[in-house]
């Protein structure tokens, strides 16, 4: 069935360094993407989301890529801080499933000082 | 706070206890869901609930019972569980496919 997946389980970054997270899905019909970032204890919380119609989105230290040719979705964090330390998940849905989103499997990103 | 809370935030019951999952949402959304997070496991998809009315039910045992009495409340009624059940449990809410999900902070649940 249709899937979306990260490639790395878990990323471990130095303290201002740039993190960069990546995600693969599998249906071509998706045309809305969301990354959540989940810190212990606590639920997902959204961070950036990105429509297919656009292949660069900006937030404040996170940037979204979006690859529609390769079905290819990354999150860049700029100057990564131990805040940042938390799972990341990313999702995807589109138009015909309404509200339902897909989960990946999400990445752990742990910052060292 | 993100506007979902749910309570409890941590439970513990026995396989043969009745326990309920509560949440709610001061956003003004028509969908909730909930979903069951174990460890090393994607997010599980349990049960939609859009303007009251279940619309999916993705495979859960009948030992999970969701209720929806209103747009802002959603409760998982537990019976009979098992130690696999052990996981945290999220509800999120969403207006549409257009803003994504708000989840809650979860129940963190233990089956002794």
């Amino acid at each position: 069935g249709e899937s979306v997946g990260l490639h790395l389980p878990t990323l471990s970054v130095q303290e201002g360094d740039n993190s960069i997270i990546n995600c693969a899905y599998s249906n071509s019909a998706s045309d809305y993407f969301i990354w959540y970032k989940q810190e212990s204890g606590k639920g997902p919380q959204f961070i950036i989301d990105i429509r297919s119609n656009m292949d660069k989105r900006q937030g404040q230290r996170v940037t979204v890529l979006l690859n529609k040719t390769v079905k290819h979705l990354s999150l860049q964090i700029a100057a990564t801080q131990p805040g940042d330390s938390a799972v990341y998940f990313c999702a995807e849905t589109t138009g015909n499933a309404g509200n339902m989103l897909t989960f990946g499997g999400g990445t752990r990103l742990m910052v060292k000082p | 706070e993100t506007g979902v809370t749910q309570t409890p935030r941590h439970l513990v019951m026995g396989m043969t206890n009745k326990k309920s999952l509560k949440c709610e949402q001061h956003l003004g959304h028509n969908a909730m869901y909930w979903y069951k997070q174990s460890a090393k496991k994607p997010l599980e998809l349990m049960f939609v609930y859009n303007f009251k009315e279940q619309t999916e039910n993705n495979s859960v045992p009948s030992r999970f019972s969701p209720e929806c009495p209103n747009s802002s409340h959603l409760f998982l009624h537990l019976h009979t569980l098992q130690p696999e059940d052990s996981a945290l449990y999220l509800c999120a809410s969403s207006q549409d496919s257009t803003y994504g999900y708000t989840f809650g902070s979860g129940t963190r649940l233990t089956v002794v």
